[in-house]
């Protein structure tokens, strides 16, 4: 069964400083994996994917993940924070096994420090 | 309208009463979705639509019945909830489901209080 895990419930940053998500996934076939920002009061947004082309993933407003198989881990990394960053975000693994549903993380909270 | 359309924003209702949310895509999208988002918890897949049919329903139980008139209209009805059914209800659509693209695009939800 595919399943992620986002190893840090909450993440402060100050702004202006590197930003890193961690995610690791489990998956029986070769997996996609996504990032999805939600925003206060708001729904969920597609910040970028990984669907077995380059394993480094460049998605909007400047924020990248990196897959990496050997360690079963996709990434996310900004490297300067913006007030705006402050936002829920969840990483989304699916599979052929699993007739492709998204499986979600439980979230990672991002506060970002003037 | 753009995107995915949800109404209401918040609904309180009692144990008793019976509502229901709705759900409007404007994208050309053939397959929708009800998803459940509980504080700290991943989002639980509800129910999903494809073409206008019924294709999941991930063991909800039957206080919660949707229904889909058309492929641009999803509703959610609500009756004899329970406390623990308070949640952000999320709707999203997408171009197929099932396919390999993972990208949904989501309604801003509407706020469920059980009283």
């Amino acid at each position: 069964a595919q399943s992620v895990t986002q190893l840090d419930s909450h993440v402060s940053v100050s702004e202006g400083t590197p930003v890193l998500l961690r995610c690791n996934y489990s998956s029986s076939y070769s997996p996609s994996l996504f990032w999805y920002v939600q925003h206060p009061n708001k729904g969920l947004q597609l910040l970028l994917k990984y669907t077995s082309a380059a394993t480094l993933v460049k998605g909007i407003n400047g924020f990248e993940a990196e897959f990496k198989k050997s360690e079963t881990s996709f990434h996310l990394t900004k490297p300067s924070a913006h007030m705006s960053d402050a936002a829920e975000y969840f990483c989304v693994v699916s599979d052929r096994g699993n007739d492709y549903k998204l499986s979600f993380g439980a979230g990672t909270t991002v506060t970002v420090r003037a | 309208e753009t995107g995915v359309t949800q109404t209401p924003r918040h609904l309180v209702m009692g144990m008793t009463n019976k509502k229901s949310l709705k759900c409007e895509q404007h994208l050309g999208h053939n397959a929708m979705y009800w998803y459940k988002q509980s504080a700290k918890k991943p989002l639980e897949l509800m129910f999903v639509y494809s073409l206008e049919e019924r294709v999941e329903n991930n063991s909800v139980p039957s206080r919660f019945s949707p229904e889909c008139p058309n492929s641009s209209h999803l509703f959610l009805h609500l009756h004899t909830l329970q406390p623990e059914d308070s949640a952000l209800y999320l709707c999203a659509s997408s171009q197929d489901p099932g396919v390999d693209t993972g990208e949904l695009f989501f309604g801003e939800g509407s706020r469920l209080t059980v009283l």
